[in-house]
């Protein structure tokens, strides 16, 4: 069985400012993937970011970067120079070599409010 | 843009209606996925087609019937639903149902009076 465990329910931050999400997950699989998908209030799961568990290096898009920690079990979410548009519920999943169709497991996500 | 589009966006409907949802996607992806969300959770998966067949059913009441007419296609249907099936109904695609990110729609948000 997979599990992923985010345990900031709600978080805030100033525009500017950077922020770092939580997510620790326990999977039995050797190879897998974590997806961190934000949800603005349109409702729209929109995927952040992806790294595979074999690839060392932190994966980046833009403002987004990850810190992930294969032997601690842990992929937390960097969001640097926060925006008012980052103003959403973000998920941590995670899928592993052996799961049927790609099926996700969520974490129960983190409600991000960016400030002026 | 939305890759994934569904409709209608809302729907309001009686315990005895029947209504459906509709899902389409334009990626040439091959996996289609339903899901249930209540407010402030994450998705559950209802199901999931693989190449135009139904792979995953996650013991859904049968008052949920999906259906993939092809590849681009995915409806649901919906028959004597009951309150607690108010909720948003998400879409989402991915190109061969492996490692491939899911691409979702902005849902429809289902009421039932």
């Amino acid at each position: 069985a997979q599990t992923v465990t985010q345990s900031q329910p709600e978080m805030s931050v100033q525009e500017a400012e950077t922020v770092t999400l939580s997510c620790t997950y326990d999977t039995s699989e050797s190879n897998y993937y974590l997806f961190w998908y934000k949800q603005p209030p349109s409702r729209q799961m929109i995927l952040v970011i992806r790294q595979e568990a074999y690839k060392q290096q932190n994966a980046t898009e833009n403002r987004f970067s990850v810190n992930f920690q294969k032997a601690a079990k842990s992929f937390s979410l960097k969001i640097s120079d926060s925006q008012l548009g980052d103003t959403a519920m973000y998920f941590c999943a995670l899928t592993g070599w052996s799961t049927s169709y790609g099926k996700l497991t969520f974490g129960q996500g983190t409600i991000l409010t960016v400030h002026p | 843009d939305t890759e994934v589009t569904q409709t209608p966006k809302h729907l309001v409907m009686g315990m005895t209606n029947k209504k459906s949802l509709k899902c389409e996607q334009h990626m040439g992806h091959r996996a289609m996925y339903w899901y249930k969300q209540k407010a402030k959770k994450p998705p559950e998966l209802m199901f999931v087609y693989s190449y135009e067949k139904l792979s995953i059913n996650e013991s859904v009441p049968s008052r949920f019937s999906p259906e993939c007419p092809n590849s681009s296609l995915l409806n649901l249907h919906l028959h004597a639903l009951q309150p607690e099936d108010s909720a948003l109904y998400l879409c989402a695609s991915s190109l061969d149902g492996g490692f491939q990110p899911q691409h979702f729609g902005d849902g429809t948000r289902l009421s039932i009076l």
